[in-house]
């Protein structure tokens, strides 16, 4: 079992859908991550969480919006996605990102296909 | 947005005989890190290394580092067919933990 949970596992949604990812870890790490990973690639960033703001927007068109409500929560909106974006959606979260040296926790990833 | 190569890109094996893949990266580092994913699963940390140490062991993984040429090696001793799976290189760079990994190896370790 991971210790950062993604919901839901799959989803598949139409280009005109409007759907929310979430992802939640209660380890009390104050930096959160999004990736975006496509089959028998490496993870690609999309974005970084440092103390519920956001840090890092890796040039991630629009149509993905993230949210931090709290430092347990990360939130990835999804409207109008384009069928290439079908992927697995991996979120982390590492202690604090002013330091060097520290693992990421992944959890499994919301498998995402748009029709 | 990728940083690091890796080779070679799959690796099938027999149980109990060791994998090696490399990890060829394009920048200066904090730390070079190591993580195993399994098919549909997230990706699992294995080990970290400085950018000021040169070899890191844990259990049945040596990892080592040369700045010099921006390559790091992995090597799983005794390998078991629980090993088979994908592992990535990660490279972590600039200030603030912010991570690019590698292109993979896919390992297959053969009961």
């Amino acid at each position: 079992d991971t210790e950062v949970t993604q919901t839901p596992k799959h989803l598949v949604m139409g280009m005109t859908n409007k759907k929310s990812l979430k992802c939640e870890q209660h380890m009390g790490h104050r930096a959160m991550y999004w990736y975006k990973q496509k089959a028998k690639k490496p993870p690609e960033l999309m974005f970084v969480y440092s103390y519920e703001k956001l840090s890092i927007n890796e040039s991630v068109p629009s149509r993905f919006s993230p949210e931090c409500p709290n430092s347990s929560l990360l939130n990835l909106h999804l409207h109008a996605l384009q069928p290439e974006d079908s992927a697995l959606y991996l979120c982390a979260s590492s202690q604090d990102r002013r330091y060097s040296n520290q693992p990421q926790h992944f959890g499994d990833g919301t498998r995402l296909s748009i029709l | 947005s990728q940083q690091g190569e890796e080779d070679p890109q799959a690796l099938s094996i027999q149980e109990g005989e060791n994998a090696t893949m490399n990890c060829s990266y394009k920048t200066s580092i904090n730390n070079l890190q190591w993580y195993r994913q399994n098919s549909g699963r997230g990706l699992v940390h294995l080990i970290l290394i400085r950018s000021n140490e040169r070899e890191k062991h844990s259990g049945r993984l040596r990892v080592t580092l040369d700045t010099s040429k921006k390559s790091s090696s992995l090597l799983i001793t005794a390998s078991r067919a629980a090993d088979t799976a994908s592992y990535f290189c990660a490279t972590d760079v600039g200030t603030g933990n912010q991570f690019y990994f590698g292109t993979g190896t896919s390992l297959t370790v053969i009961p």
